[in-house]
């Protein structure tokens, strides 16, 4: 069974560019999640979607960050316009519903360099 | 806000030695996951422990919740080269049908061959 799909795995641009990661989640799961991974701050929950609604976003840093989920098989995280403190890895990780908290499969992360 | 803490925060080890990484919970968990992260890599899910005092075991893994739940440990019996990598706890966000995860800062293990 296919994983979590990110794209692009690297990405490498100027400061003051857009940029738009990609996930598609595990086909019939319910929650998909934005993570941005670094050294100083470790794992940090950006925002969360339940059927493609966002239900929690007050992880998003900043007005610069903005998340959509069009279906059910896409999401993407873009930044606008992205600053050098934004490199790091970005994850994009999803779960199904049930009681309880179900693991999360997370996918292989786009990592984020802004020079 | 609700903090997970790890520690220690790097281990280092000689093939054949013993781990243990510990999790602590400023608030009583419903839950408590473990994740692993090969370097370069994402994070794999363990496993989950939802019950007091519960201790789960993967071949030479040993993972236990606290009797209040606000504390986990996991244990590697005889390390070997393929355990490198980062182990994170994670904890549900109190209140609610929350889904959201607080995740520890994880303990890099380096394993010497």
């Amino acid at each position: 069974d296919a994983g979590v799909i990110q794209s692009p795995r690297h990405e490498v641009t100027e400061m003051g560019q857009e940029v738009t990661l990609r996930c598609k989640p595990i086909s019939g799961h319910d929650y998909l999640f934005w993570y941005r991974q670094t050294m100083m701050r470790g794992l940090e929950l950006l925002i969360y979607f339940n059927n493609n609604v966002p239900i929690d976003d007050s992880g998003m840093p900043e007005d610069r960050f903005s998340a959509k989920m069009p279906n059910a098989s896409f999401s993407t995280l873009k930044i606008q316009p992205s600053e050098p403190r934004d490199s790091a890895v970005y994850f994009c990780a999803s779960s199904l519903l049930g009681q309880g908290h179900q693991p999360q499969h997370f996918g292989d992360g786009t990592r984020l360099s802004i020079l | 806000g609700q903090q997970v803490m790890q520690i220690p925060q790097y281990q280092h080890v000689q093939e054949g030695e013993d781990f243990t990484t510990y999790c602590n919970s400023s608030t009583t968990l419903s839950n408590i996951q473990w994740y692993k992260q090969r370097p370069g890599g994402h994070p794999v899910f363990l496993i989950q422990l939802v019950k007091s005092g519960e201790v789960k075991k993967q071949k030479r893994l040993t993972f236990q919740f606290g009797e209040a739940k606000k504390n986990s440990s996991l244990h590697i019996t005889a390390t070997q080269t393929t355990d490198v990598g980062t182990y994170f706890c994670a904890g549900p966000v109190s209140g609610g049908s929350n889904y959201k995860l607080t995740f520890g800062k994880g303990t890099l293990l380096t394993v010497n061959p």
